[in-house]
């Protein structure tokens, strides 16, 4: 699997955007970028993942670098809830890639 | 929906007993799996199943069985629990293999062997 590089922890204050990146340096152009947290003391949950382009959802949005050797994951209005470990995953689009490959990922503290 | 359940919550063991540990999902996904996490460390797959009936070994099986009966369960058993197997259980679930197949996790069971 393709490494991916987190920064092991950041701050931000409730209500404010978060910008949580992700470095793949050696991501193929197979590789989907995936993104999960786990939030204390439960299990990991999806956020979202792309290929190439930008992408949008409820939760979150990801911002993927021309080159894809870097991903962004926003947050767009950080809460309490939002504290987390945030994890970056590369996911080859086929084979028998069925584990998903957690490194230590990102410790979000959001301040009140 | 209730997603992925697991059963039990929190377990205690003493060296040597055996316990099952029980994952259910209502989402008619096709693959299930079976993940660990020590402190300090990512999740590692123990075993997984791409269909009812079938099982494969992941990274760390050693010290584990499992069965897949029925496609919405998947049963992870330990026959001889030993100290090294005290951790926390995730099973999780997806609808395909591929990379743009998100898993959906269950809460995790909290195992600790004395």
């Amino acid at each position: 699997d393709a490494k991916t590089t987190q920064p092991n922890s950041m701050e931000s204050n409730e209500e404010e955007p978060v910008h949580l990146p992700c470095n793949h340096s050696t991501i193929s152009g197979t590789d989907y970028i995936h993104w999960y947290r786990q939030l204390p003391s439960q299990g990991p949950e999806y956020v979202i993942h792309g290929l190439t382009s930008n992408v949008n959802n409820r939760m979150a949005s990801l911002a993927i670098a021309e080159d894809r050797k870097s991903s962004t994951l926003i947050l767009h209005r950080a809460t309490l809830r939002d504290a987390a470990v945030y994890y970056c995953i590369l996911r080859s689009s086929g084979g028998s890639n069925y584990k998903l490959t957690f490194g230590k990922g990102t410790l979000l503290t959001v301040n009140p | 929906n209730a997603g992925v359940t697991q059963t039990p919550k929190f377990r205690v063991l003493k060296t040597g007993q055996s316990m099952t540990l029980l994952c259910a999902q209502d989402m008619n996904h096709e693959y299930m799996y079976w993940y660990r996490q020590d402190p300090g460390m990512g999740l590692r797959l123990i075993h997984y199943s791409v269909g009812e009936g079938t099982t494969a070994k992941g990274e760390v099986p050693d010290g584990y069985n499992v069965s897949r009966l029925k496609k919405q369960n998947f049963l992870l058993g330990l026959e001889s629990a030993a100290p090294s197997q005290t951790s926390v259980y995730f099973c999780a679930s997806s609808g395909g293999y591929a990379g743009y197949n998100e898993q959906f996790f269950g809460p995790g069971t909290r195992l600790t062997v004395l």
